[in-house]
């Protein structure tokens, strides 16, 4: 079975700083790759699909990039109301979800 | 717009049933999978299953095969996720997500959500 792995499980950021997270396929995927936002007590927002396209919507500073089998969500210049939890989710097939990657600010 | 409005949340006893629906509006609802995702207190998004109302079959997780249920009536633009013989680990929100490609259930992502049902196992 295909694992989804997301890393830092954490990470905290200033203001204006640029964030990298990262998702790993323990096999390739193509571009079969989504990344969503949940807030605190939200529901999740869809962000990117097919590794790297934008959302309607979302702001230019959310890009996504990779394929095969590394991935990776950037926010170029962290914002407050980007505190959230970061979710990939492959969907080459049955859809899996990465275990998340928590942002706050510092 | 798509809106999903699911039913409100339930405590169930452990080993009993529970079946949560999900009312599309606002979009074409049979050609769209409607999918179930889970999470717990705490902890990460799971895929559940789904289905796509107009074929009426549903793809489930290897995981809940034989302890979910998934269906959907088009008439009122309706899916339901029943889960039996509940466990005290079964206590999560419960969310129904749209599939964002047309006539896929695995293949496919998610860009309208439904508020979440909290389902409480507790004896």
């Amino acid at each position: 079975d295909i694992q989804m792995t997301q890393s830092p499980s954490s990470l905290s950021a200033s203001v204006g700083d640029r964030v990298t997270i990262t998702c790993r396929a323990s096999q390739g995927i193509s571009n079969y790759l989504a990344w969503y936002q949940q807030k605190p007590g939200k529901v999740p927002k869809l962000l990117i699909y097919a590794a790297s396209t934008l959302q309607s919507g979302v702001p230019s500073r959310f890009s996504g990039s990779g394929s095969g089998t590394d991935f990776t969500l950037t926010i170029s210049s962290l914002q407050p109301e980007d505190v959230a939890t970061y979710y990939c989710q492959k969907y080459n097939s049955a859809p899996l979800f990465g275990g998340g990657t928590k942002v706050e600010i510092k | 717009q798509v809106q999903l409005v699911q039913s409100g949340a339930e405590v169930k006893k452990p080993g009993s049933s529970v079946k949560v629906s999900c009312k599309a509006s606002g979009g074409t609802f049979s050609s769209y999978a409607i999918s179930w995702v889970r999470q717990a207190p705490g902890q990460g998004l799971e895929w559940m299953g789904g289905i796509i109302p107009i074929f009426g079959t549903a793809n489930y997780a290897q995981k809940f095969q034989g302890r979910v249920t998934i269906t959907a009536d088009e008439s009122t633009s309706t899916a339901y996720m029943e889960l039996s013989s509940l466990r005290s680990e079964d206590t999560a929100v419960y969310y129904c997500a749209r599939g964002r490609l047309r006539f896929l259930v695995e293949g496919n992502y998610f860009d309208y959500w439904g508020q979440g049902t909290l389902v409480t196992v507790s004896s």
